[in-house]
């Protein structure tokens, strides 16, 4: 089976760092997606990470640790636009299918 | 290319009728994926295709629920018997071939409401 675990909710200041977590326990592991999704509309990737260490892209980075079962997304100077829903998973071996966390929402507050 | 198109956006019906809703996904993807999603919820995977063969079906998707991709092109997923319980987003999503992990591109999804 496969648990994938991330925070429900989370508040943060504008300008401020965030930094959003994710653990999972699955068979098959083949990397780990992070995905931004707004209220109501598609899930939209920021990063993907099958090997240990920071991806960075922009305001945005992406960690991972494969022997801790751990990820984490951060996110820099944050702005208002920033508040979403950001979704955690992790893809199966051989089947390209993704098993999702359930989100966490994320409000930036001025 | 227009990305992954769902139709309808939104669907309303009555407990007990059947519903179908249509992927037509990235034109060169031969993986196509149907997820539902809840309010507060992450995606939940339904099934999937590698061209017009359905690989993998969820436990989720009950006897009522069935996916064709007849032509390896465009997917529908149909509800039998509505229940209450089957309102939630119904996301689909495609990628190249999905041998190489590459991401999922999904579509904005049809909202099923179940009155």
């Amino acid at each position: 089976g496969q648990n994938i675990d991330q925070p429900t909710e989370m508040t943060a200041t504008e300008g401020a760092i965030v930094q959003i977590n994710c653990t999972y326990q699955t068979s098959g592991f083949n990397g780990l997606f992070w995905y931004q999704q707004h209220a109501g509309e598609a899930p939209t990737f920021l990063s993907y990470n099958v090997l240990d260490g920071l991806e960075e892209k922009g305001r945005f980075s992406s960690f991972l640790s494969r022997s801790k079962g751990y990820s984490y997304l951060l996110l820099k100077e944050l702005q208002m636009k920033d508040s979403d829903s950001y979704l955690c998973a992790v893809i199966k071996s051989n089947t390209g299918k993704l098993i999702f966390g359930q989100g966490t929402t994320l409000q930036v507050k001025p | 290319d227009t990305g992954v198109s769902q139709n309808p956006r939104h669907k309303i019906t009555k407990r007990g009728q059947n519903v179908t809703f249509r992927c037509d996904p990235i034109s060169e993807h031969n993986r196509l994926y149907w997820y539902r999603q809840t309010l507060g919820q992450g995606p939940e995977f339904l099934t999937y295709f590698q061209n017009e063969a359905q690989l993998e079906k969820s436990r989720l998707l009950s006897d009522r629920f069935s996916a064709e991709r007849p032509k390896g092109s465009f997917s529908t997923l149909e509800i039998q018997r509505t229940e209450q319980g089957d309102s939630a987003m119904y996301l689909c999503a495609s990628s190249l071939d999905g041998t190489r992990n590459e991401k999922l591109f999904f579509g904005s999804g049809t909202q099923l409401s179940v009155l």
